[in-house]
């Protein structure tokens, strides 16, 4: 079955970088793009960025534009999410997602999350 | 912009039913959504991706009293036979190029 598994819980200062992991197993890992998506405390489910793991493409968030970097290694089948110069509004947990979506003539076209990690808990104390 | 709307908050006696509605911003009624589950302190999981046209998929092992239907912008969860363990935040999300996005969810209280 599917299964993506995620890092541990991350205590970091202001300032400082995070880098998040998440290894997929049970499916093909470059037939599926992932999303990573957050969630602070007490409060609802925020959209960060999007990988293709076909071919390296990727979308994220305006609001996090030029601080958030995804890369993939396809040996392992992992995916990883850094965010840097952190900021205590950054304080969250961390998904990430499965998304059903599909290439066709050369265009990505996004669609649902069908599979989600467990989550890591990032922290950035103010 | 591509938005959802969704109550913050609902709550149904135990055994009853109980429908939660997401609404799309204008211009938008023909996209689908999908329905997810967050029960406290655990992760979200997929319930189903639901058309514009109110057919549905659902995610593994989602009971059938679990369903979805459609009209005009309003996307609809409906949830019978209520039990304790469906108390839980109901979040719809949907999508278009370059961009997720989430409604505000719906924290549904079993009483």
């Amino acid at each position: 079955q599917v299964q993506l598994v995620q890092s541990g819980t991350e205590v970091k200062k202001p300032g400082a970088s995070v880098k998040v992991s998440c290894k997929a197993s049970g499916y093909t890992f470059t037939n599926y793009g992932l999303s990573w998506v957050r969630q602070a405390p007490g409060q609802g489910l925020e959209w960060v960025a999007w990988i293709s793991t076909y071919d390296g493409n990727t979308k994220s968030a305006q609001k996090l534009q030029g601080r958030v970097t995804m890369t993939t290694d396809t040996s392992t089948s992992t995916a990883y999410m850094e965010l840097r110069s952190l900021r205590s509004d950054d304080t969250a947990i961390y998904y990430c997602a499965r998304e059903s979506g599909y290439y066709s003539s050369g265009n990505y076209y996004p669609s649902y999350f069908d599979s989600w990690g467990q989550g890591t808990l990032v922290t950035v104390p103010s | 912009q591509l938005v959802l709307t969704q109550s913050p908050s609902a709550s149904a006696s135990l055994g009853a039913s109980v429908r939660l509605t997401c609404t799309l911003s204008v211009g938008h009624d023909t996209y689908a959504i999908a329905w997810h589950q967050q029960q406290p302190e655990k992760g979200p999981r997929l319930l189903m991706k639901l058309n514009s046209d109110g057919s549905h998929t659902k995610g593994d092992g989602i009971p059938d009293r679990f369903s979805g239907s459609a009209s005009g912008s309003e996307r609809y969860l409906t949830i019978s036979s209520l039990q304790s363990e469906d108390e839980a935040a109901y979040y719809c999300q949907t999508w278009d190029t370059g961009i997720q996005v989430f409604g505000g969810g719906t924290k549904l209280t079993v009483l």
